[in-house]
């Protein structure tokens, strides 16, 4: 079993549609989460932590249940520009990321 | 924005050579990282520092090596390149108690044909 699992996708939604990806983590003893978005060909940069009470920023809100050791994260009003790979990643408490395959989206017009 | 910088950005080299990709920050990060990640696939980490003169290796069995001689510096080298390392390579940096947020470089795309 992955220590990070992600629904691959493809979504496709159409632009203002509200879309939410799932993530689940399998160490229980994991101490911090986030998702990172990675565009086609580019390297990953950090959307957003994931803290224990969620946390929202802007059209984008987290959300963590340590009890199912799962992550979500929301996405209100999908622009265009949403369209790339969302990676779930878990610190698992060895000071090391460990990264989901990611969820690819594709907004369209 | 990151100032974390790899080259070369492509390289396609014949098997049997041996290749340096380079990495540098000038954030003056303690931590670095290199990741292999092919295609529709998730990173692996295949080795890590935490400093100079420290290095470890990954989850992702490698046949790489790295150095870390200065602080801005992390070189991963391939005695002998392989068909089979052929591969996006990123490197990352991260400030110790920094909350965990790495930052990655552009990344080198390897063929070796």
């Amino acid at each position: 079993r992955k220590e990070v699992e992600q629904d691959p996708g493809p979504f496709n939604v159409p632009e203002g549609a509200t879309v939410a990806f799932n993530c689940t983590y399998s160490n229980s003893a994991s101490q911090s989460f986030f998702w990172y978005r990675q565009d086609c060909r580019k390297e990953p940069k950090l959307l957003m932590s994931v803290y224990s009470s969620g946390n929202e920023d802007g059209r984008f809100t987290a959300q963590l249940n340590r009890a199912s050791q799962y992550i979500s994260l929301l996405i209100r009003d999908s622009k265009l520009s949403d369209s790339a790979t969302y990676l779930c990643v878990v610190n698992t408490g060895f000071q090391k990321l460990v990264f989901g395959t990611g969820t690819r989206l594709l907004v369209s017009p | 924005e990151a100032d974390i910088y790899q080259t070369p950005r492509y390289l396609v080299i014949g098997t049997g050579k041996k290749i340096t990709l380079e990495c540098s920050q000038t954030m003056g990060h303690d931590k670095m990282y290199w990741y292999q990640q092919d295609p529709g696939m998730e990173l692996h980490l295949i080795h890590y520092s935490y400093g100079v003169n420290s290095t470890e290796k990954g989850d992702l069995s490698s046949e790489s090596t790295v150095s870390r001689i200065r602080t801005e510096h992390f070189p991963l080298t391939l005695e002998s390149a392989r068909p089979s390392h052929t591969s996006q390579y990123l490197c990352a940096s991260e400030h110790r108690g920094g909350g965990d947020e790495q930052f990655f470089g552009p990344g080198t795309r390897l063929t070796v044909l």
